[in-house]
Protein backbone atom coordinates (compact mmCIF):
# COMPACT_ATOMS: atom_id res chain seq x y z
CA UNK A 1 0.00 0.00 0.00
CA UNK A 2 1.63 3.74 -0.74
CA UNK A 3 2.07 5.65 2.04
CA UNK A 4 1.49 8.93 -0.15
CA UNK A 5 -0.92 9.08 -2.87
CA UNK A 6 -1.46 12.04 -4.92
CA UNK A 7 -4.17 12.91 -7.01
CA UNK A 8 -4.69 13.41 -10.24
CA UNK A 9 -2.13 11.89 -12.03
CA UNK A 10 -2.26 14.30 -14.73
CA UNK A 11 -4.12 18.08 -15.26
CA UNK A 12 -4.82 20.32 -17.84
CA UNK A 13 -5.56 23.69 -17.53
CA UNK A 14 -6.05 26.82 -19.28
CA UNK A 15 -3.84 30.18 -18.28
CA UNK A 16 -5.81 31.88 -15.73
CA UNK A 17 -8.18 28.45 -14.25
CA UNK A 18 -7.66 27.99 -10.68
CA UNK A 19 -7.38 24.46 -9.24
CA UNK A 20 -5.95 22.20 -6.63
CA UNK A 21 -3.81 19.25 -6.64
CA UNK A 22 -4.57 16.68 -3.59
CA UNK A 23 -1.56 14.51 -1.99
CA UNK A 24 -2.97 12.24 1.12
CA UNK A 25 -0.85 9.94 3.08
CA UNK A 26 -0.96 7.29 5.73
CA UNK A 27 2.18 7.48 8.13
CA UNK A 28 1.02 7.21 11.73
CA UNK A 29 3.16 10.06 12.66
CA UNK A 30 4.09 12.74 10.47
CA UNK A 31 7.41 14.85 10.93
CA UNK A 32 7.04 16.50 8.34
CA UNK A 33 5.46 16.90 4.54
CA UNK A 34 7.31 18.68 1.91
CA UNK A 35 6.08 19.79 -1.75
CA UNK A 36 8.56 19.84 -4.76
CA UNK A 37 8.03 20.69 -8.26
CA UNK A 38 10.14 18.67 -10.97
CA UNK A 39 11.01 19.85 -14.54
CA UNK A 40 11.84 17.21 -17.18
CA UNK A 41 14.95 15.75 -17.27
CA UNK A 42 16.00 17.92 -13.74
CA UNK A 43 15.99 16.94 -10.09
CA UNK A 44 13.14 18.27 -7.82
CA UNK A 45 13.19 21.86 -6.98
CA UNK A 46 12.05 21.98 -2.69
CA UNK A 47 8.82 24.88 -2.78
CA UNK A 48 7.17 24.10 1.03
CA UNK A 49 7.61 21.98 4.45
CA UNK A 50 4.14 21.59 6.14
CA UNK A 51 4.73 20.48 9.92
CA UNK A 52 1.30 20.61 11.30
CA UNK A 53 -2.46 20.36 10.66
CA UNK A 54 -3.93 23.74 9.97
CA UNK A 55 -0.61 24.91 8.37
CA UNK A 56 -0.32 26.92 5.27
CA UNK A 57 2.66 28.21 3.26
CA UNK A 58 2.80 30.41 -0.28
CA UNK A 59 4.54 31.23 -3.03
CA UNK A 60 3.61 34.06 -6.23
CA UNK A 61 0.74 31.67 -7.10
CA UNK A 62 0.83 28.51 -4.88
CA UNK A 63 -0.60 27.76 -1.60
CA UNK A 64 0.25 24.74 0.05
CA UNK A 65 -2.46 23.37 3.28
CA UNK A 66 -2.75 20.97 5.42
CA UNK A 67 -4.84 18.53 7.25
CA UNK A 68 -4.29 15.15 9.25
CA UNK A 69 -4.31 12.91 6.88
CA UNK A 70 -3.66 15.17 3.58
CA UNK A 71 -2.26 18.02 2.25
CA UNK A 72 -3.20 20.37 -1.08
CA UNK A 73 -1.39 22.85 -3.50
CA UNK A 74 -3.67 25.50 -4.90
CA UNK A 75 -2.39 26.99 -8.08
CA UNK A 76 -4.55 30.47 -8.51
CA UNK A 77 -4.55 31.72 -11.69
CA UNK A 78 -1.55 30.00 -13.50
CA UNK A 79 0.45 31.01 -16.21
CA UNK A 80 1.86 28.46 -18.75
CA UNK A 81 5.53 28.67 -16.98
CA UNK A 82 3.89 26.73 -13.90
CA UNK A 83 3.98 23.40 -16.26
CA UNK A 84 5.60 20.38 -14.54
CA UNK A 85 5.27 17.93 -12.26
CA UNK A 86 4.11 18.51 -8.71
CA UNK A 87 5.54 16.25 -6.19
CA UNK A 88 4.29 15.20 -2.63
CA UNK A 89 7.16 13.93 -0.05
CA UNK A 90 6.59 12.84 3.50
CA UNK A 91 9.05 12.39 6.94
CA UNK A 92 7.73 9.81 9.23
CA UNK A 93 8.26 10.35 12.72
CA UNK A 94 10.05 7.28 14.82
CA UNK A 95 11.33 7.86 18.42
CA UNK A 96 12.31 4.45 18.21
CA UNK A 97 15.33 5.11 15.95
CA UNK A 98 16.73 7.00 13.61
CA UNK A 99 14.64 6.92 10.62
CA UNK A 100 14.16 9.88 8.69
CA UNK A 101 13.84 8.45 5.09
CA UNK A 102 11.87 10.90 3.09
CA UNK A 103 8.96 8.76 1.16
CA UNK A 104 7.65 10.35 -2.36
CA UNK A 105 4.14 9.82 -3.97
CA UNK A 106 3.91 9.70 -7.85
CA UNK A 107 3.08 13.34 -8.75
CA UNK A 108 0.75 15.58 -10.33
CA UNK A 109 1.43 16.33 -14.00
CA UNK A 110 0.27 19.85 -14.67
CA UNK A 111 0.13 21.27 -17.79
CA UNK A 112 -1.05 24.96 -18.22
CA UNK A 113 -2.36 26.19 -21.85
CA UNK A 114 -1.67 29.77 -22.90
CA UNK B 1 25.66 27.85 1.52
CA UNK B 2 24.88 23.92 0.70
CA UNK B 3 25.64 22.63 -2.48
CA UNK B 4 24.96 19.01 -3.66
CA UNK B 5 27.04 17.83 -6.50
CA UNK B 6 26.08 14.77 -8.66
CA UNK B 7 27.98 13.13 -11.58
CA UNK B 8 27.72 12.14 -14.87
CA UNK B 9 24.60 13.57 -16.12
CA UNK B 10 24.29 11.09 -18.50
CA UNK B 11 25.44 7.40 -18.71
CA UNK B 12 25.05 5.21 -21.39
CA UNK B 13 26.75 1.30 -20.45
CA UNK B 14 26.52 -1.90 -21.92
CA UNK B 15 24.28 -4.78 -19.60
CA UNK B 16 27.09 -6.87 -17.64
CA UNK B 17 29.28 -3.55 -17.03
CA UNK B 18 30.14 -2.25 -13.57
CA UNK B 19 28.50 1.08 -12.49
CA UNK B 20 29.56 3.67 -10.03
CA UNK B 21 27.97 7.16 -9.76
CA UNK B 22 29.03 9.85 -7.14
CA UNK B 23 28.08 12.37 -4.73
CA UNK B 24 28.99 14.48 -2.59
CA UNK B 25 27.62 17.40 -0.21
CA UNK B 26 29.31 21.06 0.49
CA UNK B 27 28.16 22.85 3.31
CA UNK B 28 26.92 20.72 5.59
CA UNK B 29 27.64 18.22 8.37
CA UNK B 30 26.36 14.64 8.93
CA UNK B 31 23.72 15.07 6.71
CA UNK B 32 21.12 12.23 5.86
CA UNK B 33 22.32 11.29 2.73
CA UNK B 34 19.87 9.50 -0.64
CA UNK B 35 19.40 8.09 -3.69
CA UNK B 36 16.29 7.39 -5.04
CA UNK B 37 15.19 6.51 -8.81
CA UNK B 38 12.93 7.66 -11.19
CA UNK B 39 11.51 5.52 -13.81
CA UNK B 40 9.60 7.59 -17.81
CA UNK B 41 6.82 9.37 -16.01
CA UNK B 42 6.91 7.53 -12.41
CA UNK B 43 7.83 9.00 -9.17
CA UNK B 44 10.96 8.56 -6.86
CA UNK B 45 11.28 5.44 -5.65
CA UNK B 46 13.65 4.71 -2.74
CA UNK B 47 16.67 2.89 -3.03
CA UNK B 48 19.46 3.86 -0.40
CA UNK B 49 19.66 6.42 2.63
CA UNK B 50 22.31 6.52 5.07
CA UNK B 51 22.38 8.47 8.29
CA UNK B 52 26.07 8.29 8.80
CA UNK B 53 29.25 7.33 7.79
CA UNK B 54 29.03 3.54 7.05
CA UNK B 55 25.32 3.41 7.80
CA UNK B 56 23.53 2.75 4.38
CA UNK B 57 18.92 0.71 4.86
CA UNK B 58 18.49 -0.69 1.65
CA UNK B 59 14.93 0.14 0.58
CA UNK B 60 14.53 -2.41 -2.43
CA UNK B 61 16.54 -5.67 -3.05
CA UNK B 62 17.75 -5.31 -6.86
CA UNK B 63 21.26 -5.29 -8.23
CA UNK B 64 22.37 -2.13 -6.95
CA UNK B 65 24.66 -1.11 -3.73
CA UNK B 66 25.37 1.73 -2.42
CA UNK B 67 28.65 2.91 0.09
CA UNK B 68 29.28 6.25 2.25
CA UNK B 69 32.93 6.45 2.98
CA UNK B 70 33.07 9.55 4.20
CA UNK B 71 30.41 12.33 5.77
CA UNK B 72 29.64 13.82 2.57
CA UNK B 73 30.00 11.15 -0.30
CA UNK B 74 27.21 9.06 -1.28
CA UNK B 75 28.20 6.55 -3.71
CA UNK B 76 25.93 4.13 -5.71
CA UNK B 77 27.29 1.09 -7.63
CA UNK B 78 26.43 -2.09 -9.36
CA UNK B 79 28.94 -4.85 -10.17
CA UNK B 80 26.86 -6.06 -13.47
CA UNK B 81 24.07 -3.73 -14.77
CA UNK B 82 21.33 -5.07 -16.24
CA UNK B 83 18.92 -3.69 -18.98
CA UNK B 84 15.83 -2.49 -15.90
CA UNK B 85 18.67 -0.63 -13.98
CA UNK B 86 17.99 1.93 -16.61
CA UNK B 87 16.20 5.19 -15.57
CA UNK B 88 16.92 8.68 -13.68
CA UNK B 89 19.15 8.79 -10.65
CA UNK B 90 18.98 11.23 -8.29
CA UNK B 91 21.06 12.20 -5.23
CA UNK B 92 19.47 13.89 -2.16
CA UNK B 93 20.66 15.27 1.63
CA UNK B 94 18.55 16.66 4.38
CA UNK B 95 19.29 17.20 8.07
CA UNK B 96 16.95 15.25 10.72
CA UNK B 97 13.70 16.84 10.56
CA UNK B 98 13.71 19.24 7.25
CA UNK B 99 13.28 18.88 3.36
CA UNK B 100 15.79 17.53 1.25
CA UNK B 101 17.14 18.81 -1.59
CA UNK B 102 18.24 17.55 -4.83
CA UNK B 103 21.43 16.93 -7.16
CA UNK B 104 20.63 17.26 -11.20
CA UNK B 105 20.49 13.43 -11.30
CA UNK B 106 22.12 10.94 -13.66
CA UNK B 107 20.30 9.56 -16.37
CA UNK B 108 21.83 6.03 -16.93
CA UNK B 109 21.12 3.84 -19.76
CA UNK B 110 21.87 0.31 -20.09
CA UNK B 111 22.36 -0.88 -23.51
Amino acid sequence: EDQVTQSPEALRLQEGESSSLNCSYTVSGLRGLFWYRQDPGKGPEFLFTLYSAGEEKEKERLKATLTKKESFLHITAPKPEDSATYLCAVQESNFMNRDDKIIFGKGTRLHILP
Amino acid sequence: SQTIHQWPATLVQPVGSPLSLECTVEGTSNPNLYWYRQAAGRGLQLLFYSVGIGQISSEVPQNLSASRPQDRQFILSSKKLLLSDSGFYLCAWNQLSGEAFFGQGTRLTVV
